[in-house]
């Protein structure tokens, strides 16, 4: 299975504390997105970042990748009450037909 | 904007009633895929779909699944015959011209069976 598995499962913080979040997966890829998910909404895709990229930036959010150790995460600095939210990585299956979910990280971020 | 849009909203139906989950993924969009999310779990994939035929399915999507694009912007999902673990929020989501871009999700159908 290519399922990112992300770690923690749940992560509580203040406003203003920067968020990480980590996500493993099992086989090559050839990219890794992020998304968040708001309780009972869809999901919004955050960021996307490609097998031959180590860094990507999208405002306050900064995703990794470090293929040898086939792990992600993904930060958000200066959290707002808003970013409360459950987060997903997902990579594509081996055919890139599909995207794979992992379990994610619920975030709690509290004023 | 462009968006996914996905209809209804909310459907309930009975145990053994056939269902059918519309969606509209976005104009210039080629791939269409089908999710499934059990109430607290994950994301789960059901299939994918391009140039009019299924280009992936998981073990879930079996043979009381079907999809269809009836026309030049509906995606559709069927369940022929539902049974009460069918009971999810299910998501419609599009890409576009090449793999491995992001997918735009839908608002979700919450589909309950009793």
């Amino acid at each position: 299975s290519q399922q990112g598995e992300e770690d923690p499962q749940a992560l509580s913080i203040q406003e203003g504390e920067n968020a990480t979040m980590n996500c493993s997966y099992k086989t090559s890829i050839n990219n890794l997105q992020w998304y968040r998910q708001n309780s009972g909404r869809g999901l919004v895709h955050l960021i996307l970042i490609r097998s031959n990229e180590r860094e990507k930036h999208s405002g306050r959010l900064r995703v990794t990748l470090d293929t040898s150790k086939k792990s992600s995460s993904l930060l958000i600095t200066a959290s707002r009450a808003a970013d409360t939210a459950s987060y997903f990585c997902a990579t594509d299956n081996q055919a890139g037909t599909a995207l794979i979910f992992g379990k994610g990280t619920t975030l709690s971020v509290s004023s | 904007e462009p968006e996914v849009t996905q209809t209804p909203s909310h459907q309930v139906t009975q145990m053994g009633q056939e269902v059918i989950l519309r969606c509209v993924p976005i104009s210039n969009h080629l791939y269409f895929y089908w999710y499934r999310q059990i109430l607290g779990q994950k994301v789960e994939f059901l299939v994918s779909f391009y140039n009019n035929e299924i280009s992936e399915k998981s073990e879930i999507f079996d043979d009381q699944f079907s999809v269809e694009r009836p026309d030049g912007s509906n995606f559709t999902l069927k369940i022929r015959s539902t049974k009460l673990e069918d009971s999810a929020m299910y998501f419609c989501a599009s890409s576009g011209d090449r793999r491995g871009t992001e997918a735009f999700f839908g608002q979700g159908t919450r589909l309950t069976v009793v």
